[in-house]
């Protein structure tokens, strides 16, 4: 089975505060994604990668930024957080068009 | 840019009752995928059922079967016999060649005894 991990399930920050959200997945995946996900919106994609050292700004990148050193790990970097990013944070790989999804960080900005 | 419309925000069934999940989407690439996932309150996103633009024959999964129309540009998500589990968040998504998967706002199915 793939298995998709992020470091933490819950994470609270105060604002201004630099946050990283890990995520790991096992199965020599190339792409890599992190979405975020608020009521009514959906999931609204971030960033994503295709291999490693590159990444591609999704929908809403604006406060986000990425790192991919390692093939199995991709990094969401929040460099000054504010309160309009609280939410639920997603992670996923995919060798093709199916996404494996890890299981969230719900991460409030205070 | 693409889209994808899930127009309801919210369906109750009773169990064992079926129920149809909309989802209409907008692209202009001949080919492309279409996905259903499933959220339950634990959070974690479990693909259902794919549907290829090119595919003739409607997906089926189990319980899960996918109500492909093209011209119409839908792709509505049809649950058998539903079950109390069966009560969660649905996404549609859908993957061209010019853009990563998108998904639409999601419907919160809840299933009653």
């Amino acid at each position: 089975d793939v298995k998709v991990t992020q470091s933490s399930r819950y994470l609270v920050k105060r604002t201004g505060e630099k946050v990283f959200l890990e995520c790991v997945q096992d199965m020599d995946h190339e792409n890599m994604f992190w979405y975020r996900q608020d009521p009514g919106l959906g999931l609204r994609l971030i960033y994503f990668s295709y291999d490693v050292k590159m990444k591609e700004k999704g929908d809403i990148p604006e406060g986000y930024s990425v790192s991919r050193e390692k093939k199995e790990r991709f990094s969401l970097i929040l460099e000054s957080a504010s309160t309009n990013q609280t939410s639920m944070y997603l992670c996923a790989s995919s060798p093709l068009a199916r996404k494996y999804f890890g299981p969230g960080t719900r991460l409030t900005v205070t | 840019a693409q889209k994808i419309t899930q127009t309801q925000p919210g369906m109750f069934v009773q169990e064992k009752e079926a129920v149809t999940l909309d989802c209409t989407y907008d692209t202009s690439d001949p080919s492309y995928g279409l996905f259903w996932y499933k959220q339950p309150s634990s959070g974690e996103m479990i693909f259902l059922i794919y549907q290829g633009s090119y595919d003739q024959q409607n997906a089926t999964e189990g319980r899960y079967s996918l109500n492909f129309q093209k011209a119409r540009k839908s792709a509505n998500l049809v649950i058998s016999a539903s079950q109390l589990g069966d009560s969660a968040m649905y996404f549609c998504a859908m993957r061209d060649n010019n853009n990563d998967m998108r998904f639409g706002a999601g419907t919160r199915l809840t299933v009653k005894p």
